[in-house]
C-alpha cells in the first residue's frame, strides 16, 4: 500500500533564509510525486511534481524539490523565504500509471516565516 | 479562465436535512473528484468521476452521493446530514493519466460546510 508521511506539523523560519518542508513517501514502483500549497480559506494550488528525470525539480514561487530514491523521500526547498510563503503544504504520491483518484495526500505541514 | 468553481462557499445545516455541492471547470478535464479535508487528516477522496458516465468510490464515500451530470459539473450530494459531515469540501479536476496529462489536480476554492 502506498503512504506519504510529513513529519512535521509546523515549520518555523525567519525570513530571507532556506526553508525546507519534509516528506517521505513508500510506494511500489517508481513514484509520481507532488507538492500542493493552500493558503488560508483557498483551494489546493499545484507547485510541481516530479515524474522522471532530473531528481532536483523546480516549481512556483521560487520552490524546488529533490527527490531522493534511496531514502525515499521527497523534501520541498527554497533558498530564501517569504513571509507570503505562510501557508499549509501537502505532499502527495501516486504510484506510476495508476489513476489520479489514486493519489495518497500526507496531512500537512504548516509553514510559518516570520519576518 | 475560471478553472474550478464550486458552490455554496459556506452552509449550515441541521442534523437529517440534505444539500447538494455543486462544482463546475471549465478545463475539459475528464476526472473530476471530491475530496474533505478534516484538520490533521490531509485529504481524503469521497467519490470520483474517471469520466462522464462514470463515478467510483473513493476512501469515505458512506453518507454521501454523487452525480455526473456532463462532462463539466460534477455534484455531492447529503441526503441525511450529521455532525461528522462538518468538514471544508474541495472539488477537483484533472487529465486523465493516460491521455497526456500527468495527474495533477486542480482543485476549486472550498465549500466549508457545518452540520449542527
Amino acid at each position: 500500500a502506498q503512504s506519504v508521511a510529513q513529519p512535521e506539523d509546523q515549520v518555523n523560519v525567519a525570513e530571507g533564509n532556506p526553508l525546507t518542508v519534509k516528506c517521505t513517501y513508500s510506494v511500489s514502483g517508481n513514484p509520481y510525486l507532488f507538492w500542493y500549497v493552500q493558503y488560508p480559506n483557498r483551494g489546493l494550488q499545484f507547485l510541481l511534481k516530479y515524474i522522471t528525470g532530473d531528481n532536483l525539480v523546480k516549481g512556483s514561487y521560487g520552490f524546488e524539490a529533490e527527490f531522493n530514491k534511496s531514502q525515499t523521500s521527497f523534501h520541498l526547498k527554497k533558498p530564501s523565504a517569504l513571509v507570503s510563503d505562510s501557508a499549509l503544504y501537502f505532499c502527495a504520491v501516486r504510484a506510476p500509471y495508476s489513476s489520479a483518484s489514486k493519489i495518497i495526500f500526507g496531512s500537512g505541514t504548516r509553514l510559518s516565516i516570520r519576518p | 479562465n475560471a478553472g474550478v468553481t464550486q458552490t455554496p462557499k459556506f452552509q449550515v445545516l441541521k442534523t437529517g436535512q440534505s444539500m447538494t455541492l455543486q462544482c463546475a471547470q471549465d478545463m475539459n478535464h475528464n476526472s473530476m473528484y471530491w475530496y474533505r479535508q478534516d484538520p490533521g487528516m490531509g485529504l481524503r477522496l469521497i467519490y470520483y468521476s474517471a469520466s462522464e458516465g462514470t463515478t467510483d468510490k473513493g476512501e469515505v464515500p458512506n453518507g454521501y452521493n454523487v452525480s455526473r451530470l456532463n462532462k463539466r459539473e460534477f455534484s455531492l450530494r447529503l441526503e441525511s446530514a450529521a455532525p461528522s459531515q462538518t468538514s471544508v469540501y474541495f472539488c477537483a479536476s484533472s487529465e486523465a493519466p493516460f491521455e497526456g496529462g500527468q495527474g495533477e489536480l486542480f482543485f476549486g476554492e472550498g465549500s466549508r460546510l457545518t452540520v449542527l
